[in-house]
């Protein structure tokens, strides 16, 4: 079946550094993918939605600026975390649908626990 | 924002016992899902719904779309060990199993041999 691989699966930097996570579809192409951050015992929250080739869509109250979203293939989009803070601490989980579809099934990947000390 | 409502927050239930959560809206939603998820992992889709009244099974799972398009219950017959996780509904507005997903806080199950 379809699969979203995730890596890494876990990061701990400093803080002030910059932290690269990486979503690929491994058997299908997505054009678009989205990342969500879940905190411990929390739902998850969509962050932004990555469009291949052109400009991430932010949800309101996501700085732009602080996570990177580049897709720069139709099967890999990267979040990058910049200038960490330990506010930023949480579980990063990117999602793709399989097909173009609306309805085509949400696939997750098994998410990046981010540790910024 | 909107929100899901979700309940039960916990369930802790003896093996072979029959589970039901469900999840409600203050407005109408176009489509239902419900994911599980594993501790350390993402949510997996069980089970998704795309109609008023739908009632789709998944094996032990069964799960339907409320007629008012405000709730969704997911029901887990038998349970056995491995259905220990925490369960998720999510809901779109908009309709469609994509990006505009809201989810609920997630209902943890606990299943004692």
């Amino acid at each position: 079946g379809a699969v979203v691989s995730q890596h890494p699966s876990r990061v701990i930097c400093k803080s002030g550094t910059s932290v690269k996570i990486e979503c690929r579809s491994l058997d299908f192409q997505a054009t678009t993918m989205f990342w969500y951050r879940q905190f411990p015992k929390q739902s998850l929250m969509l962050m932004a939605t990555s469009n291949e080739g052109s400009k991430a869509t932010y949800e309101q109250g996501v700085e732009k600026d602080k996570f990177l979203i580049n897709h720069a293939s139709l099967t890999l989009s990267t979040l990058t975390v910049t200038s960490a803070h330990p506010e930023d601490s949480s579980f990063y989980i990117c999602s793709a649908p399989t097909g173009d579809h609306r309805y085509s099934p949400l696939h997750f990947g098994n998410g990046t626990r981010l540790t910024v000390t | 924002g909107q929100q899901l409502n979700q309940s039960p927050q916990s369930m802790f239930i003896q093996e072979g016992e029959d589970v039901s959560m469900n999840c409600t809206s203050s407005s109408i939603f176009n489509t239902w899902l419900w994911y599980k998820q594993d501790p350390g992992e993402g949510p997996v889709l069980l089970i998704a719904l795309y109609k008023a009244g739908e009632l789709t099974s998944n094996g032990r799972l069964t799960a339907q779309f409320g007629i008012t398009r405000k709730d969704s219950f997911l029901n887990i017959s038998a349970s056995i060990p491995s259905d220990v996780g925490i369960y998720f509904c999510a809901g779109s507005e908009r309709g469609g199993s994509q990006g505009n997903l809201i989810f609920g806080k997630g209902t943890k199950l606990s299943v004692k041999p």
